[in-house]
């Protein structure tokens, strides 16, 4: 099946440094990839759609500036959380899909913990 | 807007059948997933029914789709201590375009 891989896997920052997370589509072309935030015991919440090429579109009360999404390729799109404060330890999820499929494929998530 | 609910918790005996419920308000619903989430680690898809179904079966794990009431079910059949972990229910709303997930449902399994 389709793989997504996502790196780091956890990462450990100061408070005001800015943080990359990758998200790879390994043996599929995504043209769209979701980016999720998962608090402790809760569901996911949809942070951002980008479509590769395109700008990201938020969701509601998502912040663009503060969460950065760039989609330059069909294998890869990166999320930046930029000034970070330890409100935004969370546990970060992308997905990807190829376009007409109905099926998205989660990477194994990202745990940032901002100190 | 759309919503999806589950209850949070379930617990059964190993060999045990379980069934996890969800309800969902988008009535022009698509697809609709289930998804597992072992502790740490990603979602991964279990199973889909297309809306026009009312039941799927795939091995140990049968979805039923009541599209009247909207509700769909996942049933694990000889449940397993492996088997314990979140089960998310999903919707893919109309278009395609996004996807909601219910607060998941945590299944814990006692041998």
């Amino acid at each position: 099946g389709a793989v997504v891989s996502q790196h780091p896997s956890r990462v450990i920052c100061k408070s005001g440094t800015s943080v990359k997370i990758e998200c790879r589509s390994l043996d599929f072309q995504a043209t769209t990839m979701f980016w999720y935030r998962q608090f402790p015991k809760q569901s996911l919440m949809l942070m951002a759609t980008s479509n590769e090429g395109s700008k990201a579109t938020y969701e509601q009360g998502v912040e663009k500036d503060k969460f950065l999404i760039n989609h330059a390729s069909l294998t890869l799109s990166t999320l930046t959380v930029t000034s970070a404060h330890p409100e935004d330890s969370s546990f970060y999820i992308c997905s990807a899909k190829e376009a007409g499929d109905n099926e998205q494929f989660f990477g194994p998530g990202t745990r940032l913990t901002v100190l | 807007g759309e919503d999806v609910e589950q209850s949070l918790f379930l617990s059964v005996r190993e060999g045990d059948s379980s069934v996890i419920n969800c309800t969902y308000t988008d009535s022009s619903s698509t697809y609709l997933y289930w998804y597992k989430q072992e502790p740490g680690a990603g979602l991964q898809l279990l199973t889909y029914i297309f809306s026009n179904m009312d039941m799927k079966q795939d091995q140990r794990l049968t979805v039923l789709l009541n599209k009247k009431d909207k509700h769909l079910s996942l049933r694990i059949a000889d449940t397993q201590t492996g088997d314990s972990a979140i089960y998310f229910c999903a919707e893919m709303t109309t278009g395609g375009f996004k996807t909601i997930f219910g607060a998941g449902t945590r299944l814990f399994v006692k041998a």
